[in-house]
């Protein structure tokens, strides 16, 4: 199946300070990528989708200013905490589906932030 | 709204006994329903389901979808050890919500010696 990569894998990082997530399609070509957040013993939320070349469309509850989406290209997005509080730890997943696939969605292997 | 309601949250079996894993939804615009498993990291592909009353077989798995009634059914025949993870039951919809997974609650399996 498609390899969706995601860097870095576990991140600790001062009250305050932002860090930057990544994620890359290795083998295939995605015009949209999603990013979900797990807390421990909950299921995924989507946060947000990534768009290539154009603004991210961020769900309900979601603050754009905090958590900053970049789709460079059609093989990577980012995604930026900015300012991060120990309340935004958790499991921060992306996904991504190849163009023109009807519906699978491959995910990275996912980010373990913990803000101290 | 869309919605995903998992049932059981929990089950613990013994290795060889068989489980049902159930997932009802309401879904705008339907397009897909998926089944993931998920150990310590990222959920790992089960089956994408989009017809009703065709069974999806992979090994000791098998899946089935019912659009009429809104529901979907994982089995697990004989089951093992390195069956325990939590299953995500996931659909996707058409239209402007192509692409996105609403997620249900996830089932927890735990399979004993």
């Amino acid at each position: 199946g498609a390899v969706v990569s995601q860097h870095p894998s576990w991140v600790i990082c001062k009250s305050g300070t932002s860090v930057k997530i990544e994620c890359r399609s290795l083998d295939f070509q995605a015009t949209t990528m999603f990013w979900y957040r797990q807390f421990p013993k909950q299921s995924l939320m989507l946060m947000a989708t990534s768009n290539e070349g154009s603004k991210a469309t961020y769900e309900q509850g979601v603050e754009k200013d905090k958590f900053l989406i970049n789709h460079a290209s059609l093989t990577l997005s980012t995604l930026t905490v900015t300012s991060a509080h120990p309340e935004d730890s958790s499991f921060y997943i992306c996904s991504a589906r190849p163009f023109g696939n009807t519906g699978e969605l491959f995910f990275g292997e996912g980010s373990r932030l913990t803000v101290l | 709204e869309d919605k995903v309601v998992q049932s059981p949250l929990s089950l613990v079996v013994h290795e060889g006994d068989t489980v049902t894993l159930n997932c009802s939804y309401e879904v705008t615009n339907f397009r897909s329903l998926l089944w993931y498993k998920q150990e310590k990291k990222a959920p790992t592909f089960l089956f994408m389901l989009t017809s009703s009353g065709i069974e999806k077989k992979s090994g000791r798995l098998s899946s089935i979808l019912d659009k009429k009634e809104l529901f979907s059914i994982l089995n697990i025949t004989a089951t093992q050890t390195g069956d325990s993870a939590v299953y995500l039951c996931a659909v996707t919809a058409g239209g402007t919500s192509y692409g996105k997974l609403t997620f249900g609650q996830g089932t927890i399996l735990t399979v004993h010696p």
